[in-house]
């Protein structure tokens, strides 16, 4: 089955700076690759997601960009405002007949006021 | 659109009893719903795959007699933790296929405390 494994696991930015959370997934047949963020005792958000029929796909400070040879792809959160600070996952699957998501062990994001 | 909910959303019970939580797509019919789990600081972890009208499929080291899904509408599924244990306290969250085959709709999940 797939794997997606999900760097760093804690991650500690000043207001204003950029943060970047890694994933790599093993199954080259998943093309549906979703970021949630979840703040405690919430369910997931869907923040941005990307098909793997394109390679980087951008909404306002959050950026996603996919690498389908390499297996990996990468969350992109410009000029962080605390309330970004949240765990955020990252997820993989297959966009036809309705998959489960295989989440990667998760990200905290905190940024220092 | 696309709402899912799911009821209660904590519950505290006794060792040895059964716990059930229901999760209902509000405005969307969801012929396909998942259940997960999640521990605290962990990520969530896919419990079963439940499909209206037929047997839910469950991950490998799920015990199908312990965690019971039922799925016998096209908007609401059941997740029942039979003879709870202290280790069953967990966050569980279900989510929902929606319209379009590859997005999902999360609920707000249910806090179990076995005590």
């Amino acid at each position: 089955g797939e794997n997606v494994e999900q760097h760093p696991s804690t991650l500690s930015v000043q207001e204003g700076d950029s943060a970047v959370i890694k994933c790599t997934y093993s199954d080259s047949a998943s093309n549906y690759f979703p970021w949630y963020k979840q703040e405690l005792g919430k369910r997931p958000q869907l923040i941005i997601d990307i098909r793997s029929n394109v390679g980087e796909k951008k909404d306002q400070r959050i950026a996603v960009t996919l690498n389908k040879t390499a297996k990996h792809f990468s969350l992109h959160i410009t000029e962080t405002q605390p309330e970004d600070s949240a765990v955020y996952f990252c997820a993989a699957s297959v966009d036809t007949g309705r998959r489960a998501l295989t989440f990667g062990s998760g990200t905290r994001l905190q940024v220092q006021p | 659109g696309a709402v899912v909910s799911q009821h209660p959303s904590w519950v505290i019970c006794k060792s040895g009893t059964s716990v059930k939580i229901e999760c209902r797509s509000l405005d969307f019919q969801a012929t396909t719903m998942f259940w997960y789990r999640q521990f605290p600081k962990q990520s969530l972890m896919l419990m079963a795959t439940s499909n209206e009208g037929s047997k839910a499929t469950y991950e490998q080291g799920v015990e199908k007699d312990k965690f019971l899904i039922n799925h016998a509408s096209l908007t609401l599924s059941t997740l029942t933790v039979t003879s709870a244990h202290p280790e069953d306290s967990s966050f569980y969250i279900c989510s929902a296929g929606g319209p379009v085959s590859y997005e999902q709709y999360f609920g707000p999940g249910t806090r179990l405390t076995v005590t």
